[in-house]
This record gives C-alpha cells, sequence and structure tokens, in this order.
C-alpha cells in the first residue's frame, strides 16, 4: 500500500534552517509528481510547492519562494523540502502528498510533521 | 490567484441527517474541484476529485456535483465518522498558483 513518512520537523529559531525528508513506498515514486503542503496550527490547508515526476519542473507558493527548495531523489524514492531564513509564520505541520496521475488532486497525503520557528 | 470560498463555516447536525455543503471559486475552475475531509490529528483524505468522481474507497453516501464557479459536497445520511472539517480545492493553469484550498467547513455534532 502507498505510504508516505515524513520526518525532520522540530523547533527552530527564527531565520534558521531546517530540511524535512519524505520516505516513499507502495508505488513507483519516479513515475508520480510529488508536493509540500502545510497547515499552521488551527488553521487550513496551504499549499507550498511541487516537484514534477523527473524533477526538471518546480513550482513553489509566493510565502516561501526564494527561502525554500524542494528536491527528490527517485532512486532514494525520497522527497526533500529545504527550509532556509524561517519565520515565526513558517509553523505548520508539513504534509508531503502525491498528486494524481492527472496532476490536478492529492490522493495520498504522510502523516505531517511539525515544524515550530521560535525564540 | 483564484480565491474559494466555503460556506457556511460550520454545520451542526445529527447523524442521520443529510450535509449540504457549498464552495464557490472568484472564477472558473471548469472541473477541476476536489474536495478532502480531515479529521483532528490526521492527515486530509481525499474524497472527490473532479468535482463528481469519487476517490477510491469512498462510501456512496458522498457525492460532489457543481461546475465553473460553484460546488457542492453533498454527505446523503451523517454516519458519526463523518464529523470532520471538509476542504474544498482547485488546480489553476499557473502561474501564480497552481493550487489552493477553501478555509474549511466543520460538520459537528448538534
Amino acid at each position: 500500500q502507498v505510504q508516505l513518512v515524513e520526518s525532520g520537523g522540530g523547533l527552530v529559531k527564527p531565520g534558521g534552517s531546517l530540511r524535512l525528508s519524505c520516505a516513499a513506498s507502495g508505488f513507483t515514486f519516479s513515475d508520480y509528481y510529488m508536493s509540500w503542503i502545510r497547515q499552521a496550527p488551527g488553521k487550513g490547508l496551504e499549499w507550498v510547492s511541487y516537484i514534477s515526476s523527473s524533477g526538471s519542473t518546480i513550482y513553489y507558493a509566493d510565502s516561501v519562494k526564494g527561502r525554500f527548495t524542494i528536491s527528490r531523489d527517485n532512486a532514494k524514492n525520497s522527497l526533500y523540502l529545504q527550509m532556509n531564513s524561517l519565520r515565526a509564520e513558517d509553523t505548520a505541520v508539513y504534509y508531503c502528498a502525491r498528486l494524481t496521475t492527472h496532476r490536478s488532486n492529492f490522493d495520498y497525503w504522510g502523516q505531517g510533521t511539525l515544524v515550530t520557528v521560535s525564540s | 490567484e483564484i480565491v474559494l470560498t466555503q460556506s457556511p463555516a460550520t454545520l451542526s447536525l445529527s447523524p442521520g441527517e443529510r450535509a449540504t455543503l457549498s464552495c464557490r471559486a472568484s472564477q472558473s475552475v471548469s472541473s477541476y474541484l476536489a474536495w478532502y475531509q480531515q479529521k483532528p490529528g490526521q492527515a486530509p483524505r481525499l474524497l472527490i476529485y473532479d468535482a463528481s468522481n469519487r476517490a477510491t474507497g469512498i462510501p456512496a453516501r458522498f457525492s460532489g456535483s457543481g461546475s465553473g464557479t460553484d460546488f457542492t459536497l453533498t454527505i446523503s445520511s451523517l454516519e458519526p465518522e463523518d464529523f470532520a472539517v471538509y476542504y474544498c480545492q482547485q488546480r489553476s493553469n499557473w502561474p501564480p498558483v497552481p493550487f489552493t484550498f477553501g478555509p474549511g467547513t466543520k460538520v459537528d455534532i448538534k
């Protein structure tokens, strides 16, 4: 069965960095676009970034552009999010999600990893 | 950027009742509209995609309709496990933002 398992979250000071990972299993990872979506405590969902199956196409939300970098390693079935210059407003649960084959929706999600930015 | 508005913010109903949730887009999204269910402490789950197609394993009591700017998620008869928050999500032609979510509708027990 499809599994997505995030790791790497934690407490970081404003201006600091963190790297999130997402380990995928149960499907052919290299066939799918992948995305990061976040949810601030008690708030709604915010799309953060997506990456194409080969890694050649990448998009970011304006709120993270220039600070976050998405990448993938298809040989390791893994997705990453490098987060730099973190701000208090980046505090959220970060979900790794798989895009459907027609790339309109997210059909599988990980359990999420909490990132807290605070001094 | 396409903005999604959901109504009502909260829907208080009893088990067995029918739930009707609305999602409105600030401009046409064709049929590129999905619905997700999220329970406390859990990740969202895809319920409906392309406005009216149930995702794998989703019970028939969940149905979606609409196109363009107005969409509806209907739960025909609420089960205890259906009390949750529901989000709509659209995919637009980018740039700038390819995916946006609505603010959510909470369905709670009356």
